[in-house]
């Protein structure tokens, strides 16, 4: 169980042009789904918290514009790289939080590689 | 906010050995401490978690220790296999208004040698 789900796992872009990630939890239903980038042997860094039905929360120093979130049902949040440059090129992670009381459990996704040439 | 480190960066044991990595955190009002291990290109998989209620949680070879006076949490994997190798990463929940968000220690990279 707990299964999260990620479209696509590579991805390869121009500059300039838009990517959008779907994000699933395919077993249960997510209040919450957090998105992540990291980069190369560095940890995880949190850049904003989606919740289903309302706008996502961003952390300081990401830009809301840059990075759309899209909560639309329990099951599927989408991030979209508007406008990609090379210095978005990074491994971005989802997670899922679900429904079940006070259960803090986020269960990762399988990552996503996005290269802006 | 929540801080979170981590130690050591990088540990490397022979096969059969135990491994302990240790976190330390900085906000009182944490209550959940998820591990995480993640191997090279692939999303973190959840290994054990602990919350406040309890000193210590085991699984087969896994086991966390959590000391809430001195705020940090260990990591201890015995009998260590080279499918062991990974990078793991321990984390903190946020209490108040961050609810649910983790922070992240900055990982240990574990090399167990055959």
């Amino acid at each position: 169980g707990a299964v999260v789900s990620q479209h696509p796992s590579r991805v390869i872009c121009k500059s300039g042009t838009s990517v959008k990630i779907e994000c699933r939890s395919l077993d249960f239903q997510a209040t919450t789904m957090f998105w992540y980038r990291q980069f190369p042997k560095q940890s995880l860094m949190l850049m904003a918290t989606s919740n289903e039905g309302s706008k996502a929360t961003y952390e300081q120093g990401v830009e809301k514009d840059k990075f759309l979130i899209n909560h639309a049902s329990l099951t599927l949040s989408t991030l979209t790289v508007t406008s990609a440059h090379p210095e978005d090129s990074s491994f971005y992670i989802c997670s899922a939080r679900g429904l079940a009381g006070a259960d803090e459990t986020q269960y990762f996704g399988p990552g996503t590689r996005l290269l802006v040439l | 906010g929540e801080n979170v480190e981590q130690h050591p960066s990088t540990l490397s044991v022979q096969e059969g050995d135990s491994a302990v990595i240790k976190c330390t955190y900085s906000d009182s009002a944490s209550n959940y401490f998820p591990w995480y291990k993640q191997e090279l290109g692939k999303g973190p998989q959840l290994i054990i978690d602990i919350r406040s209620n309890v000193g210590e949680k085991k699984d087969q070879r896994i086991a966390v220790t959590l000391n809430k006076t001195a705020k940090h949490f260990s990591l201890h994997i015995t009998e260590t296999q080279p499918e062991d190798s990974a990078v793991y990463f321990c984390a903190a929940n946020a209490g108040g208004t961050s609810y649910g968000k983790l922070t992240f220690g900055q990982g240990t990279i574990l090399t167990v040698h055959p």
